[in-house]
């Protein structure tokens, strides 16, 4: 079984609906983050938290939140869709390791209409 | 402002030697690591450099030079599964953070 794991696999929607994003991992990592990535723009940090109550906001947090229910499962929301947040949406974990080698999930491919 | 530069893509046949360059500006730095996509899927980890130097994984070697804030990522005998985007990404604060670049493209033509 995957380490990491992310649900939905692929989301369409329209826009001004509200969207969970949910991810979990196995690895009894402290820290996980979510990104997003565009075509030709890298991975841009949205949120990321070291644990349960903790919880920072990362490059492009605007139209986004997240929650950190337990330490295995953190999730993003999109409160109200809008088609600029049609990305590619990966999670990542990270164990307190000096390579700073960050785990990610299969991704989470969304599209707003 | 912060910044990671590194070419958009590169090509070559297979068993040849490819680098890619990473240069970088952030407001701090702990460590350049490089990862792995290919296409549709999750990005990987390949190696990181906390120190100035050669760092050797098989095929694959990552250098880094703090004073000239730069790094490259080595690819040897090239595959054709070698054909992916490849990522430089810096750990900018004491929290682990990464910031990536943009991506490489690396195409292996027979």
């Amino acid at each position: 079984d995957a380490d990491v794991t992310q649900t939905p696999r692929n989301r369409i929607t329209k826009t001004g609906k509200r969207i969970m994003l949910e991810c979990s991992q196995t690895k009894g990592h402290d820290r996980m983050y979510w990104y997003r990535q565009d075509p030709g723009l890298g991975l841009r940090l949205i949120y990321y938290s070291f644990d349960v109550k903790d919880i920072n906001k990362g490059e492009i947090s605007d139209g986004y939140s997240v929650s950190r229910q337990a330490q295995a499962k953190f999730s993003l929301s999109l409160e109200s869709a809008i088609p600029n947040q049609t990305a590619l949406y990966f999670c990542a974990t990270r164990g307190g390791t000096s390579t700073d080698t960050q785990y990610f999930g299969p991704g989470t491919r969304l599209t707003v209409l | 402002g912060q910044s990671l530069e590194q070419p958009s893509e590169v090509t070559a046949v297979e068993g040849a030697i490819v680098q890619i360059n990473c240069t970088y500006q952030t407001s701090g730095f702990y460590g350049l690591s490089w990862y792995q996509q290919h296409d549709g899927g999750a990005p990987t980890f390949l190696s990181y450099n906390a120190l100035d130097g050669l760092e050797e994984t098989g095929r694959f070697s990552s250098f880094l030079s703090r004073s000239d804030s730069y790094g490259y990522l080595l690819l040897q005998e090239l595959q054709m599964k070698d054909s992916a985007s490849y990522f430089c990404a810096v750990r900018d604060d004491s929290w682990g953070k990464l910031q990536f670049g943009a991506g490489t493209q690396v195409v292996v033509t027979p």
